[in-house]
């Protein structure tokens, strides 16, 4: 089993409210992703990190954001939902020096705006 | 620009029998190329990796893959299936260059697996 976390697992909430998806992993990994995952299955890139202050954009526009304070940890934050934002939300993390490396990912947290 | 291709999107096998999931890829260099595994719920889980070497690569679960650099391919495949095999799996694609390392992956297939 990874080391790496996400919480809520699940979410349920109304459209406008403010919400926080966590992930935080524990092996020291720099390079950190979220990924946005729609019921055709598809994974989109919306945000990465090489390390602590490090974020850029991915390659599916996202009104989320995010944030690296800590390497451990990388929330993604939508300041008001919508019924758009309602997917499957995957953390990923990999070490920065491992280009052969794989990623590891966290279990996943289900958002649905109602 | 890097991309992956799946090109079904769920294939049937019947229980015992060999099983491929087909994965294509386009990259400038040496790809660096990755099988997962989704399970329903559940978060992608590593199977196998072609880095350099032997083409045909062994990972978890039985499953092994095989590179073909003039296709441009990396099939999954396993001699005899399982009805827990039955999952999503996803292609992956890393060609990292300085300063820019995207990891693509492919839409996904659903393998069922019948009884």
């Amino acid at each position: 089993e990874a080391d790496i976390y996400q919480t809520p697992r699940y979410l349920v909430i109304g459209t406008g409210k403010k919400i926080t998806l966590e992930c935080s992993q524990t092996m020291g990994h720099d390079k950190m992703y979220w990924y946005q995952q729609d019921p055709g299955m598809e994974l989109h890139l919306i945000h990465y990190s090489y390390g602590v202050n490090s974020t850029e954009k991915g390659d599916l526009s996202s009104e989320s954001t995010v944030s690296r304070i800590r390497t451990e940890h990388f929330p993604l934050t939508l300041e008001s939902a919508r019924p758009s934002h309602t997917s499957q939300y995957l953390c990923a993390s990999t070490p920065a020096l491992a280009a052969t490396g794989e990623l590891f990912f966290g279990e996943g947290s289900r958002l649905t705006v109602l | 620009a890097q991309s992956v291709a799946q090109p079904e999107d769920q294939v049937n096998v019947a229980e015992g029998n060999p099983l491929t999931v087909k994965c294509t890829y386009s990259v400038s260099g040496n790809p660096y190329l990755f099988w997962y595994v989704q399970y329903p719920n559940r978060g992608l889980q590593f199977l196998l990796k072609y880095i350099t070497g032997d083409n045909l690569v062994k990972g978890s679960y039985g499953f092994e893959a095989e590179f073909n650099k003039s296709q441009t391919s990396f099939h999954l495949k396993k001699p005899s299936a399982l009805v827990s095999d039955s999952a999503l799996y996803f292609c992956a694609v890393r060609a990292p260059r300085e300063g820019d390392d995207k990891i693509i992956f492919g839409k996904g297939t659903r393998l069922h697996i019948l009884p």
